[in-house]
């Protein structure tokens, strides 16, 4: 079953500016990830945060959680077109047995 | 450090055929043990994911097996391969963790399979 859902779909910027992408999602949750997967490979993870937390920071990457709305973003500061991929954000339920991936945002960054 | 590995990394198969996709997991113990499908353009399907040996949940029915003979062993299979079986195939670990408690994953580089 759907769980996460991330928006936009796809996001085209050029270097330097920020990408932010939204993951909304339906049950409670113990926490959400995010990933990212470069073309053709396995998914690395990002960042981690826990349902009582609002706010993380991870070199150029900050996520925030929104319990009440249900939702999360991730920010992505002075984008490079390394940072070109695709980014899932994951929910681990508390009724659920594993993450639950959503589909991804396609992040592509042009010099 | 823990490292995963699959193989093999690419896999044509005729329709009808067997599959048997093959993931370890280096450097941890008792590790949770997951495979995805990832379809083109989509995103991670969960299939099977294993908390110890001989422990199997599948997520959806499918034409699709799992085992794990070993604690850092996970292996995916089939008897007779559908076109629908097509796809990227992800092992990923994860350390063990309660029910509802899942931490970050580590994901294999993954196969891709072509059933034709």
């Amino acid at each position: 079953s759907q769980q996460g859902e991330e928006d936009p779909q796809a996001l085209s910027i050029q270097e330097g500016e920020n990408a932010t992408m939204n993951c909304s999602y339906k049950t409670s949750i113990n926490n959400l990830q995010w990933y990212r997967q470069n073309s053709g490979r396995g998914l690395v993870h990002l960042i981690l945060i826990r349902s009582n937390e609002r706010e993380k920071h991870s070199g150029r990457l900050r996520v925030t959680l929104d319990t009440s709305k249900k939702s999360s973003s991730l920010l992505i500061t002075a984008s490079r077109a390394a940072d070109t991929a695709s980014y899932f954000c994951a929910t681990d339920t508390q009724a659920g047995t594993a993450l639950i991936f959503g589909k991804g945002t396609t992040l592509s960054v042009s010099s | 450090s823990q490292t995963i590995h699959q193989w093999p990394a690419t896999l044509v198969q005729p329709v009808g055929s067997p599959l048997s996709l093959e993931c370890t997991v280096e450097g941890t113990s008792n590790p949770n043990l997951y495979w995805y499908r990832q379809a083109a353009g989509r995103g991670l399907q969960l299939l099977f994911y294993s908390v110890g040996i001989g422990q199997i949940s599948s997520e959806v029915p499918q034409n699709l097996s799992a085992s794990r003979p070993q604690d850092r062993q996970f292996i995916l299979s089939s008897k007779k391969l559908l076109l629908s079986d097509s796809g990227f195939y992800l092992c990923a670990w994860s350390p063990l963790g309660g029910p509802g408690l899942h931490n970050e994953q580590f994901f294999g580089p993954g196969t891709r399979l072509t059933v034709l």
